[in-house]
């Protein structure tokens, strides 16, 4: 069975410091791994997705993610944190097909000035 | 690009009375989801729709919940009777294709409140 798992309820980060939101995942076969954001009072939005190739994945506001099929792991990152990244962050998986995407708990992220 | 639209964006009723909710997915997008995400938890799909018929329902609780997607367009789920188990935010999405690597596009949402 696919499984996600956010270790973090809550990451506080300074701005213009460096913020690291961990993931790890279980699905058989080869993942296919998400980063939605979620601000409040409106829907999930698409952050960025690896589907295959290069481990290290861009997405939108300067968001990167770490691809490591040996720790199972897709950590969403970004060098210089801003206050306006303050939000809950999801991490999913779906193994593929027609497979269900599943979710994380999410992650608050915490920006302080 | 026009998103997802859903309404009503907030609801309360009263326990054992029913409610439904609306969705209409980006143009030609072929996939439709419900989602239900309770406070403090990630989105659990309840169903999907690959043009007007069902993928996947096995979590939707079907002695109470029912959605039908009948043109392949717009959607509606609804639930009778309500329970107080059901207060949650319902999140409709849609993708291109049904295919697990693509991206799902999310409507903002309707909180449902069962008092």
């Amino acid at each position: 069975a696919q499984s996600v798992a956010q270790p973090e309820d809550q990451v506080n980060v300074a701005e213009g410091n460096p913020l690291t939101v961990k993931c790890t995942y279980s699905v058989s076969g080869n993942p296919y791994l998400f980063w939605y954001v979620q601000y409040p009072n409106r829907g999930l939005q698409f952050l960025l997705k690896y589907i295959t190739g290069d481990n290290l994945v861009k997405g939108s506001y300067g968001f990167e993610a770490e691809f490591n099929k040996s720790q199972t792991s897709f950590h969403l990152k970004k060098p210089s944190a801003l206050v306006s990244d303050s939000a809950l962050y999801f991490c999913a998986v779906s193994g593929g097909g027609y497979n269900k995407l599943i979710f994380g708990a999410g992650t608050r992220l915490a920006v302080h000035p | 690009e026009a998103g997802v639209a859903q309404s009503p964006r907030y609801k309360i009723i009263e326990k054992r009375q029913s409610v439904a909710f609306w969705c209409n997915p980006i143009s030609g997008h072929a996939t439709l989801y419900w989602y239900q995400q309770i406070l403090g938890q990630g989105p659990k799909l309840l169903i999907q729709f690959q043009n007007n018929g069902v993928v996947d329902d096995s979590q939707l609780p079907k002695d109470r919940f029912s959605a039908e997607r009948l043109k392949g367009v717009d959607s509606t789920l609804k639930i009778q009777p309500a329970k107080l188990e059901d207060s949650a935010v319902y999140l409709c999405a849609s993708s291109s294709s049904g295919r697990g690597h693509n991206e799902q596009f999310f409507g903002p949402g309707t909180r449902l409140t069962v008092l």
